[in-house]
Formats: C-alpha cells, sequence, structure tokens
C-alpha cells in the first residue's frame, strides 16, 4: 500500500538557519503531496501541495518540489524564524475516495 | 468563515466506558474523515464518509469503535468499552470533494485519556 516516510526528529536549529526536512513516499499511480503543519496548542493546517511530478508548492517561505524520479517531497525554508516552531507533516492523496496517508511527523524547534 | 470544530476539547473517562466524539466540518463540504494521533505515531486513518455513499470503515481498530454522519452534516464517533490505548488525539477533517488533489481541512482534535 501507500507509504510516506519522513526525517525523524526533532530537529533543533538556530534563527536564520536553513531548514531541509526530508520526505519520501511509495505509491501506485500519481498521488498528489502535502505537507501540513501543526503549531503548538493548533489543529493541523495546510502548509503547501503539489499535484503532478516537478510541480514546486510553496507559501510562508516554504518549498517542496515533486520530485517523481526520486519519489521525494523535500521541505525546504532558507531561514527559519522561531514561529516556525512546530510539527511538520508529509502526507500523500491517492485516488479518488481514499484518506490521506500521512508520516510521522518531524518536530522542528528553532532557538532565538 | 467557521473552521472545522470538534466537542468535548478534552476528555477524560474511565477504562470500560463508552465515549461520543462530536465533529462539526465546514458548511457544504462533501467529504469527512477522522484520524487519530497518538504520541510518537503519525495520523491514522480511520473512517471516512463522502455524500450519501456508504463510509469506508477500514481503518476502525476494532468493532469498539463506530461513527455516524448525520444528515451529511455533523458527524459522532463512538468508542465502546475503552481501553487505555484508546487514548489518543482524535482529529476530525473535512474537505469540499473527495480526491487525491482535495486538502483537508481539520479541526483542533479532542485529546482522549482513558484512565
Amino acid at each position: 500500500g501507500d507509504s510516506v516516510t519522513q526525517m525523524e526528529g526533532p530537529v533543533t536549529l538556530s534563527e536564520e538557519a536553513f531548514l531541509t526536512i526530508n520526505c519520501t513516499y511509495t505509491a501506485t499511480g500519481y498521488p498528489s503531496l502535502f505537507w501540513y503543519v501543526q503549531y503548538p496548542g493548533e489543529g493541523l493546517q495546510l502548509l503547501l501541495k503539489a499535484t503532478k511530478a516537478d510541480d514546486k508548492g510553496s507559501n510562508k517561505g516554504f518549498e517542496a518540489t515533486y520530485r517523481k524520479e526520486t519519489t521525494s517531497f523535500h521541505l525546504e525554508k532558507g531561514s527559519v524564524q522561531v514561529s516556525d516552531s512546530a510539527v511538520y507533516f508529509c502526507a500523500l492523496g491517492n485516488s479518488g475516495n481514499t484518506p490521506l496517508v500521512f508520516g510521522k511527523g518531524t518536530r522542528l524547534s528553532v532557538i532565538a | 468563515g467557521a473552521g472545522v470544530s470538534q466537542s468535548p476539547s478534552n476528555k477524560v473517562t474511565e477504562k470500560g466506558k463508552d465515549v461520543e466524539l462530536r465533529c462539526d466540518p465546514i458548511s457544504g463540504h462533501t467529504a469527512l474523515y477522522w484520524y487519530r494521533q497518538s504520541l510518537g505515531q503519525g495520523l491514522e486513518f480511520l473512517i471516512y464518509f463522502q455524500g450519501n455513499s456508504a463510509p469506508d470503515k477500514s481503518g476502525l481498530p476494532s468493532d469498539r469503535f463506530s461513527a455516524e454522519r448525520t444528515g451529511g452534516s455533523v458527524s459522532t464517533l463512538t468508542i465502546q468499552r475503552t481501553q487505555q490505548e484508546d487514548s489518543a488525539v482524535y482529529l476530525c477533517a473535512s474537505s469540499p470533494l473527495s480526491g487525491r488533489q482535495e486538502t483537508q481541512y481539520f479541526g483542533p482534535g479532542t485529546r482522549l485519556l482513558v484512565l
């Protein structure tokens, strides 16, 4: 079945550091890929998504490119802020009526 | 506009008791999902409703778990004879349509603790 693997955390960075959170997937067909973020005390919210190969999703300075050849969707940000501290989930959506498949989440802590 | 709401936000119960968790999706969203988030784990799919179709119950971990969706809107997740391993955050999400490209909008979750 479909699956998502993302790097385990926690990840601790200093403010303005470069961030990469790796995500790879296994799926049949042509899935859509998502990054969701969960800020402390809040529910999950969509950060960005890409629906086909070579698409780049971007939002709030974060970017991820859908790489079919490496089955990856790594999340990057050039300069993190303390306010980016959260748990980040990579997820996959496949054929019509199936739910999202999530990775286990990566906790990011950014220190000033 | 209003997002997905869930109630209660926290629930503490004793082992063996039944609990009901409620989800109010975004108005007009036809798809509704329940997930479970356990400590150190990702999100585990439980059940999915799409319009008037029969729900996809393939993720329910045991027959103690059931869910219904009334009038295509509000949904209730029921856990009978709760066990300590049921302790988790239960998340509800809705989307305008079903489909691989659809963004799911999540509620804040219900944190369940079974003593």
